[in-house]
């Protein structure tokens, strides 16, 4: 079964710093999909970025890049000039190519501070 | 175009009741997944629907159910409710490919007394 594994729960950064959550899984898949969800007070889950494993380029969408690495399973999440808007938990999920299902892991919930 | 909506936003049941959840996926979206979320089992996955046939389920037990429209809404129902099943239940729609990414409504906050 495939896993997802954030090792960090909590995370705090400076306004405008850049702070990298990190993020494991496990999977004998070699085509799947990875994403990082944001989940403010709110409720919302609000999807941050997206990578396939197929492509080599690392994602990336205004602020946020990944770091993919997929031979060591690691798919890290860099915020750059962190704002007080991000602060939220912040999930990495993982799919299976064909498959329906989102494999979460625990999220880290991040903290900006001002 | 709008969101994922969920009704209600929250709801309060006591022990042995039913529930009904509603989800409306984004306008074109087939697909319907349901989730839930606590704070010890976190994000779990418990179906997903697409024209109107459940295609995956989740290791949840049979109380659990749902149901998909041929609008693409979808419904979720949980029947004789436990304590344990006080949760944040999300909904989650996207169109047709398993390649699309899937986009999440507000949720419905449950908590069972």
């Amino acid at each position: 079964a495939q896993t997802v594994t954030q090792s960090q729960p909590e995370m705090s950064v400076q306004e405008a710093e850049t702070v990298t959550l990190s993020c494991t899984y496990d999977t004998s898949e070699s085509d799947y999909y990875l994403f990082w969800y944001k989940q403010p007070p709110s409720r919302q889950m609000i999807l941050v970025i997206r990578q396939e494993a197929y492509k080599q380029q690392n994602a990336t969408e205004n602020r946020f890049s990944v770091n993919f690495q997929k031979a060591a399973k690691s798919f890290s999440l860099k915020i750059s000039d962190s704002q007080l808007g991000d602060a939220a938990m912040y999930f990495c999920a993982y799919k299976a190519a064909g498959a329906q299902k989102l494999v979460f892991g625990q999220g880290t919930r991040l903290t900006i501070n001002p | 175009k709008a969101g994922v909506t969920q009704t209600p936003r929250y709801l309060i049941k006591t022990r042995g009741q039913q529930v009904t959840l509603s989800c409306s996926p984004i306008s074109g979206h087939r697909s319907v997944s349901w989730y839930q979320q606590t704070p010890g089992q976190g994000l779990q996955f418990l179906f997903e629907y697409f024209s109107e046939t459940q295609r995956n389920k989740g290791n949840f037990p049979g109380r659990f159910s749902g149901r998909q429209f041929s609008n693409s809404r979808s419904e979720m129902n949980v029947s004789t409710l436990e304590l344990g099943d006080s949760a944040l239940y999300l909904c989650a729609s996207r169109r047709d490919r398993p390649t699309d990414t899937q986009y999440f409504g507000p949720g419905t906050r449950l908590t069972v007394l």
